[in-house]
């Protein structure tokens, strides 16, 4: 397995179950984010991990909830969401979340649709 | 206004025509990416530049740093560059993404 992997591809979730999404990067990077893509949005950064410390949140609500328990792995649980949530979900990593400009390698993303 | 903003919003093209999709952004950045996503919703980096021209087969970007703009063009277009073309800038740590370009290009 290469790249960065994410599961499941497709989701579909009433309000009140709890699900949780999954990514992999098998790259060596030390940065893993979470972003969310709704239709005719821009790409919206939700959470960065750099060296598995959070280090930004983007005014994400709780319902939301990362962790990170390694360098290759990064999760999204997800509670109590609303039909608003239903997005697109990607998640990318790469080498390091400093200031110099390293390239991002994402992966394939889950749809996510919220009944 | 978007800080980053892309035109056309949607091309459609005949296989072999030269494409053009242009990127305006509206801050101070440290590099610029340029990204593929297909209908599947996976995103791949196509380029990521700071200053001039780069090439990779039929791809080409170029930046003007002064002009705070930047072009993908596509030469000998074929359907399977049929995608959505997004710009991002990086800003301090931040990426910000434009809306893309969605290209459709017709045997």
């Amino acid at each position: 397995e290469t790249g960065v992997t994410q599961t499941p591809r497709h989701l579909v979730m009433g309000m009140t179950n709890k699900k949780s999404l999954k990514c992999e990067q098998h790259l060596g990077h030390n940065a893993m984010y979470w972003y969310k893509q709704s239709a005719k949005k821009p790409l919206e950064l939700m959470f960065v991990y750099n060296f598995k410390e959070q280090t930004e949140n983007n005014s994400v609500p709780s319902r939301f909830s990362p962790e990170c328990p390694n360098s290759s792995h990064l999760f999204l649980h997800l509670h109590t969401l609303q039909p608003e949530d239903s997005a697109l979900y990607l998640c990318a990593s790469s080498q390091a979340e400093t200031l110099v400009s390293y390239e991002q390698y994402f992966g394939p993303g889950t749809r996510l649709t919220v009944t | 206004k978007n800080e980053v903003e892309q035109s056309p919003q949607n091309l459609t093209a005949q296989e072999g025509e030269f494409i053009t999709i242009n990127c305006s952004y509206s801050v101070g950045i440290s590099a610029l990416h340029w990204l593929q996503q297909h209908p599947g919703g996976g995103i791949v980096s196509l380029f990521m530049l700071s200053s001039g021209k780069k090439k990779h087969g039929r791809l080409i970007a170029t930046i003007n740093i002064q002009e705070k703009h930047s072009s993908l063009h596509i030469t000998a277009s074929h359907p399977r560059d049929s995608a959505v073309y997004i710009c991002a800038v990086r800003n301090t740590d931040k990426l910000i993404f434009g809306t893309g370009t969605r290209l459709q290009v017709f045997p």
